[in-house]
């Protein structure tokens, strides 16, 4: 099957930095890439959709200038919270689907960001 | 706009009892469907999926769902539940042409030795 994967799979910061998540789809080319969050005990929100080479398209209620998303690649795209406060602590997911994954989404294992 | 209800917040069965997991969804077309299990702390597990066809569907671990147009639901079943089936299940729809899924919020199942 197709394999993401997403680097960190932790990190911790102090408030005011900026944090970058990376997800890499490993075997095949991923068009497009969504990011997800989710808080404790919470389901998964969808935040933006990234299609390779065009601006990420943001879901409604979330900062774009907060939450910058970069798809430069077919099987790279960046996930940069920028100015982190302790409210941006949560597990941040993100999926991937190509050509060759038809109707499917390939989930990463997520990162979990902590703001101090 | 499409919309998925998991009705049951919680639900608590013993080992080697029946399950089945609730979902009904709301979208304008057919719609992708799938079934996934997270663990405390861990990433998603695809458990299985519905895209067209039989609409009884088998996934990993014994599970199964059944597609049920008429009553829009996509219910998770399974036969005997093992202590390590202990986890957290999400549906999801997945929209044509976006390929956007929406989740729907949740069931965390508990299994009593």
């Amino acid at each position: 099957g197709a394999v993401v994967s997403q680097h960190p799979s932790r990190v911790i910061c102090k408030s005011g930095t900026s944090v970058k998540i990376e997800c890499r789809s490993l075997d095949f080319q991923a068009t497009t890439m969504f990011w997800y969050r989710q808080f404790p005990k919470q389901s998964l929100m969808l935040m933006a959709t990234s299609n390779e080479g065009s601006k990420a398209t943001y879901e409604q209620g979330v900062e774009k200038d907060k939450f910058l998303i970069n798809h430069a690649s077919l099987t790279l795209s960046t996930l940069t919270v920028t100015s982190a406060h302790p409210e941006d602590s949560s597990f941040y997911i993100c999926s991937a689907k190509g050509l060759a994954t038809h109707n499917e989404q390939f989930f990463g294992p997520g990162t979990r960001l902590t703001v101090l | 706009a499409q919309s998925v209800t998991q009705p049951d917040i919680h639900i608590t069965v013993s080992e080697g009892a029946s399950l089945e997991l609730r979902c009904n969804y709301s979208y304008g077309a057919t719609p992708y469907l799938f079934w996934y299990v997270q663990s405390p702390g861990q990433g998603l597990q695809l458990l299985l999926k519905y895209f067209s066809g039989d609409t009884l569907v088998q996934g990993i671990k014994g599970f199964e769902a059944e597609f049920k147009r008429s009553q829009s639901s996509f219910n998770l079943r399974k036969p005997s539940v093992h202590w390590s089936d202990a986890a957290e299940y999400f549906c999801a729809v997945g929209a044509q042409g976006t390929y956007k899924y929406i989740f729907g919020t949740g069931t965390r199942l508990k299994v009593l030795a």
